[in-house]
């Protein structure tokens, strides 16, 4: 079964300092990762997402994210962080043979001036 | 504009009565979702659709019920069997048979007391 695990559910950077945000998953099959972003009280927006393409995957608002399959990690990186981007962000599998989709637990970035 | 509808965005309901949350896209998506988010939970999944009149439970289905009599409208109901209903909804849909990504909608807030 597909899983996926988001390591840190808080993390807190300084403005305009690196952001990561960790993620491994586990999957029995070659699976579709995504990460989204969610404001408070809203809905999520897609950051960006690999589907077996190219490893590196640039998305949106300056993010990227790596897949390493001897790792089994997806994790979210920035390289300089914005007061913007203090929000919620799901690290999210594929489930095989299906439409669904398989969401983290969330990590909540804090940005600090 | 092309998107997914929610409302209303916050509803309060005294404990006992169902409630029906309004999702409606006009995206063309074959699929549609309900999730629940509830706080340090991610998002799990409640029902799915991916095709008009028919439809599969997801995760958490006890005490929700749902309809899809047309394709660009998934209204979930909130019956008075559900334990514990207060929490955050948010409806999705996509293109099935691609690559998995999923659209959100703004989501409502539900206040049961």
């Amino acid at each position: 079964a597909q899983s996926v695990t988001q390591l840190d559910s808080h993390v807190s950077v300084s403005e305009g300092t690196p952001v990561l945000l960790r993620c491994n998953y586990s999957s029995s099959y070659s699976p579709s990762l995504f990460w989204y972003v969610q404001h408070p009280n809203k809905g999520l927006q897609l950051l960006l997402k690999y589907t077996s393409a190219a490893t590196l995957v640039k998305g949106i608002n300056g993010f990227e994210a790596e897949f390493k399959k001897s790792e089994t990690s997806f994790h979210l990186t920035k390289p300089s962080a914005h007061m913007s981007d203090a929000a919620e962000y799901f690290c999210v599998v594929s489930e095989e043979s299906t439409d669904k989709l398989i969401f983290g637990t969330g990590t909540r970035l804090q940005v600090f001036p | 504009d092309g998107g997914i509808t929610q409302s209303p965005k916050y509803l309060f309901r005294k404990e006992g009565q169902n409630v029906t949350l309004s999702c409606e896209q006009n995206l063309n998506h074959d699929a549609m979702y309900w999730y629940r988010q509830d706080p340090g939970q991610g998002l799990r999944l409640i029902y799915y659709s991916q095709i008009v009149n028919d439809f599969q439970k997801g995760d958490i289905a006890e005490g929700y019920s749902v309809s899809r009599e047309k394709k660009e409208s998934f209204p979930l109901t909130v019956t008075s069997a559900q334990k514990n209903p207060t929490a955050f909804y948010l409806c999705a849909s996509s293109i099935i048979y691609r690559d998995y990504e999923q659209y959100f909608g703004p989501g409502t807030r539900l206040t049961v007391t």
